[in-house]
């Protein structure tokens, strides 16, 4: 399965956005790019996906890039209920086998 | 509408016991997975159901087994219990082409 690599963890302040990023070298054609959030004693909540294009919802934006190596989620005012483990994840079929990395660990200061 | 509910919350058992795990998943959704979180390991996927059937099995060892009922719940089961099994496990529902809904998880503490 391709792998995803985000950083272990970031730091952003309170109303300011945002940019949470994602490599993907090794994705495939098929690969929808996944992004889900876990905040403390929960468990994983779905965010956005995509495969080609941009996307966007009401909780964030997803950034693909034109080679599709790269991805980046964007909170456009990050809040304090927004601290959370963020992944990126492929995945490949229609089935429900999301192979999770380690994440990324968001912080937001007030 | 209720989101997917797992039962217990937590549990502690001791090692050489077994453990059975529920999970009822959104109503209407036929498709429930399994996953195991550990801080070793991170996320894991366990299996999947599909209409009573398993679909998809991830790498652990046969201690590690589910079913899944005509209603759509579905149980885990983990016999003859190791310290290493001590994590939380996830129940996800989702009907096709739809995001994964995850349950809060029922946290097992193997002594």
């Amino acid at each position: 399965d391709a792998k995803t690599t985000q950083p272990n963890s970031m730091e952003s302040n309170e109303e300011e956005p945002v940019h949470l990023p994602c490599n993907h070298s090794t994705i495939s054609g098929t690969d929808y790019i996944h992004w889900y959030r876990q905040l403390p004693s929960q468990g994983p909540e779905y965010v956005i996906h995509g495969l080609t294009s941009n996307v966007n919802n009401r909780m964030a934006s997803l950034a693909i890039a034109e080679d599709r190596k790269s991805s980046t989620l964007i909170l456009h005012r990050a809040t304090l209920r927004d601290a959370a483990v963020y992944y990126c994840i492929l995945r490949r079929n229609a089935g429900n086998m999301l192979t999770f990395g380690g994440g990324t660990r968001l912080m937001v200061k007030p | 509408k209720a989101g997917v509910t797992q039962t217990p919350r937590y549990l502690i058992k001791t090692r050489g016991q077994q453990v059975t795990l529920s999970c009822s998943p959104i109503s209407g959704h036929r498709s429930v997975s399994w996953y195991q979180q550990t801080p070793g390991q991170g996320l894991q996927f366990l299996f999947e159901y599909f209409s009573e059937t398993q679909r998809n099995k991830g790498n652990f060892p046969g201690r590690f087994s589910g079913r899944q009922f005509s209603n759509s719940r579905s149980e885990m089961n983990v016999s003859t219990l190791e310290l290493g099994d001590s994590a939380l496990y996830l129940c996800a529902s989702r009907i096709p082409d739809s995001p994964l809904h995850f349950g809060n998880g029922t946290r097992l503490t193997v002594t």
